[in-house]
């Protein structure tokens, strides 16, 4: 099983739309979780972190299931310029930024 | 604020050269990370520094890379020699102290022909 999975799309959306990516990992003692976008022949960049809680920042919001090891990225409203990659990272502890990046998804979405 | 240096952008070589990437972190962060990222797949560290020692190195292949970050700044990647499966963008990143957010960098984007 690989540590980090997602389903890597792409995932076709038109303008307005509402659109969930899904991410499992494998290690049950990892500490802390992240989605990252990766546009096109550009680096990576912070999204956001992901809480126990859940939590959201305007249209994006992300949700952590420990029970079932599995996250998700919801955007509202999908805006053109939200066409990218989406990375979902994992920090399986053992000492700062043992990040486990996943294969990413990606959205495209269409006027 | 200045970003994450790294030069060149973009490399272009023979299998069984050699090649150097050069990245310059964020002024002030102590970790520094080497990523390789094959085309569909998602970064790989390579190696993590703290300051100028290393922290995780056991995904570096070290028959044929190095890394090294003398001063505790700057740092270079090397590969030598290289094999056509070395292609790959090379992300640079670096984080604060206490911070699991990381920086990334351009890239270099290495094509090994």
């Amino acid at each position: 099983r690989k540590e980090v999975e997602q389903d890597p799309g792409p995932f076709n959306v038109p303008e307005g739309a509402t659109v969930a990516f899904n991410c499992t990992y494998s290690n049950s003692a990892s500490q802390s979780f992240f989605w990252y976008r990766q546009d096109c022949r550009k680096e990576p960049k912070l999204l956001m972190s992901v809480y126990s809680s859940g939590n959201e920042d305007g249209r994006f919001t992300a949700q952590l299931n420990r029970a079932s090891q599995y996250i998700s990225l919801l955007i509202r409203d999908s805006k053109l310029s939200d066409s990218a990659t989406y990375l979902c990272v994992v920090n399986q502890g053992g000492g700062q930024g043992n990040l486990i990046f996943g294969k990413g998804t990606k959205l495209s979405v269409k006027p | 604020e200045a970003g994450v240096a790294q030069s060149p952008r973009y490399k272009i070589i023979e299998k069984r050269q050699s090649v150097a990437f050069w990245c310059n972190p964020i002024s002030g962060h102590a970790t520094l990370y080497w990523y390789q990222q094959i085309l569909g797949q998602g970064p790989k560290l390579l190696i993590q520094f703290q300051n100028n020692g290393v922290v995780d190195d056991s995904q570096l292949p070290k028959d044929r890379f190095s890394a090294e970050r003398l001063k505790g700044v700057d740092s270079t990647l090397k590969i030598q020699p290289a094999k056509l499966e070395d292609s790959a963008v090379y992300l640079c990143a670096s984080s604060p102290g206490g911070s699991n957010e990381q920086f990334f960098g351009p890239g270099t984007r290495l094509t090994v022909l």
